[in-house]
């Protein structure tokens, strides 16, 4: 119940095209939805973040979508960039606890010129 | 701003010998994470830290593995002995408290090959 299941596990886009990677948890007490991006060589940057109060959530070109009912949230990024080329993590946790975040198992992404 | 500080970056050991790695956090942060990355995985949770206090270490695998941090800033993570599977990445975080809302903000990280 604690998990967070992640797909697809690598990704391949042009540049210019949508790229979108689909999360499902399944402990309805998670409220807080962040996707992380990390580079080779890096660690884990916080990219955008979503509470279950709204359905979707748009920074630039990355936008989260939440369904809380099929308890699923994905991350679209409009426009991809061959600098998006990164390996993206979704993670769960709850907001008024210090439970941990748990982190689904990553997509790697790579966009072609 | 400095980021989160781990070194070393990369280590080489033989099986059965001690390892530590260290971190130190953005300053300020008064909370500490310690994350093992496989290859291919996400990060999962070894310990974190409320100041000088181990608050959930409940992933920890004690028998081999501790930590500590002292003076509540920076912090060491040693493996003894180490075993062919720890061969991981070992990454830091901290934040400006702790829960969800407290962004956490990670280090590059300690690639560890045990042979």
């Amino acid at each position: 119940q604690q998990q967070v299941k992640q797909s697809p596990q690598s990704l391949i886009v042009q540049k210019g095209g949508i790229s979108i990677i689909n999360c499902a948890y399944e402990n309805t007490a998670f409220d807080y939805f962040p996707w992380y991006q990390q580079f080779p060589g890096k660690g884990p940057a916080l990219l955008i973040a979503i509470r279950p109060d709204v359905s979707e959530k748009k920074e630039g070109r990355f936008t989260i979508s939440f369904n809380k009912s099929a308890k699923q949230f994905s991350l679209h990024i409009m426009d991809s960039q061959p600098g998006d080329s990164a390996t993206y993590f979704c993670a769960a946790s709850k907001v008024y606890n210090t439970d941990k975040l748990i982190f689904g198992t990553g997509t790697r992404l790579q966009v072609f010129p | 701003e400095a980021g989160v500080v781990q070194s070393p970056r990369y280590k080489i050991i033989e099986k059965k010998q001690p390892v530590a790695f260290w971190c130190n956090p953005i300053s300020g942060h008064n909370t500490l994470y310690w994350y093992l990355q496989n290859l291919g995985q996400g990060p999962e949770l070894l310990i974190r830290y409320e100041n000088e206090e181990a608050v959930d270490d409940s992933q920890l695998p004690k028998d081999r593995f501790s930590a500590e941090r002292l003076k509540g800033v920076d912090s060491t993570l040693k493996i003894q002995p180490a075993e062919l599977g720890d061969s991981a990445v070992y990454l830091c975080a901290s934040s400006f408290g702790a829960g969800g809302l407290n962004e956490q903000f990670f280090g590059p990280g300690t690639r560890l090959t045990v042979l």
